[in-house]
């Protein structure tokens, strides 16, 4: 079945780490997003690519860095300079040849502080 | 700024009443509205959508109306399951591309 895939399902990280989300997809679609979500909030959007090789921030982009290498793939590094890691990140993407189509969002990643 | 706005935040309901949530969008270019169900520990999953040029859009036991004057649009369930609990969020768009603005979310207790 095409869907989105986030890795791993939760993560930890140690004070001045860097560590990187995976979110790959195989619908095929352009468009790929990462979102924030802390408990009992809304999403936030970290960063987004329309196309491969391109990519912009988004409203909570400190501290945060993508690539978008491959049209399937779009990880997400959590770097040391953001203070406040923990939270609940999602991925997901869209067909924008399509207009008026929904994301489509992976299951994902639970990062905490050690 | 862009803004989607959404009440209530928390609802609880009787098993088989109905659910009703209510969003406020700020751009009036804003043209197409998902709502997404999501559960516990998963990602938000699409249940129904309505387009700018569409007033009301039913899937069985869930509706979406839309007044584009007002800039409001409406989840509403019927016969609510126990299994309709979740996280519930609006959300708004201008294009295909562009960025989706979410609303804060509504939580969703079904009482058996």
């Amino acid at each position: 079945d095409g869907g989105i895939t986030q890795s791993p399902k939760y993560l930890f990280r140690k004070e001045g780490q860097n560590v990187t989300l995976s979110c790959e997809q195989n619908l095929n679609h352009d468009a790929m997003y990462w979102y924030r979500q802390d408990p009992g909030q809304g999403l936030r959007l970290i960063y987004y690519s329309q196309i491969v090789n391109d990519f912009q921030k988004g409203d909570i982009a400190e501290g945060y860095s993508v690539s978008r290498e491959k049209k399937e793939s779009f990880p997400l590094t959590v770097t040391s300079a953001q203070k406040n890691p923990t939270a609940f990140y999602l991925c997901a993407s869209l067909d924008g040849a399509v207009s008026n189509q929904p994301q489509h969002f992976g299951d994902g990643t639970r990062l905490s502080i050690l | 700024g862009e803004n989607v706005e959404q009440h209530p935040s928390t609802l609880s309901v009787q098993e088989g009443d109905s659910a009703v949530i209510k969003c406020t969008y700020s751009d009036s270019a804003s043209n197409y509205f998902p709502w997404y169900k999501q559960e516990l520990g998963k990602g938000p999953q699409l249940i129904i959508d309505i387009r700018s040029n569409v007033g009301e859009k039913k899937d069985q036991r869930i509706a979406v109306t839309l007044n584009k004057t007002a800039k409001h649009f409406s989840l509403h369930i019927t016969e609510t399951q126990p299994e309709d609990s979740a996280v519930y969020f609006c959300a708004a768009s201008k294009t295909s591309y562009d960025k989706v603005i979410f609303g804060p979310g509504t939580s969703l207790s079904v009482i058996p």
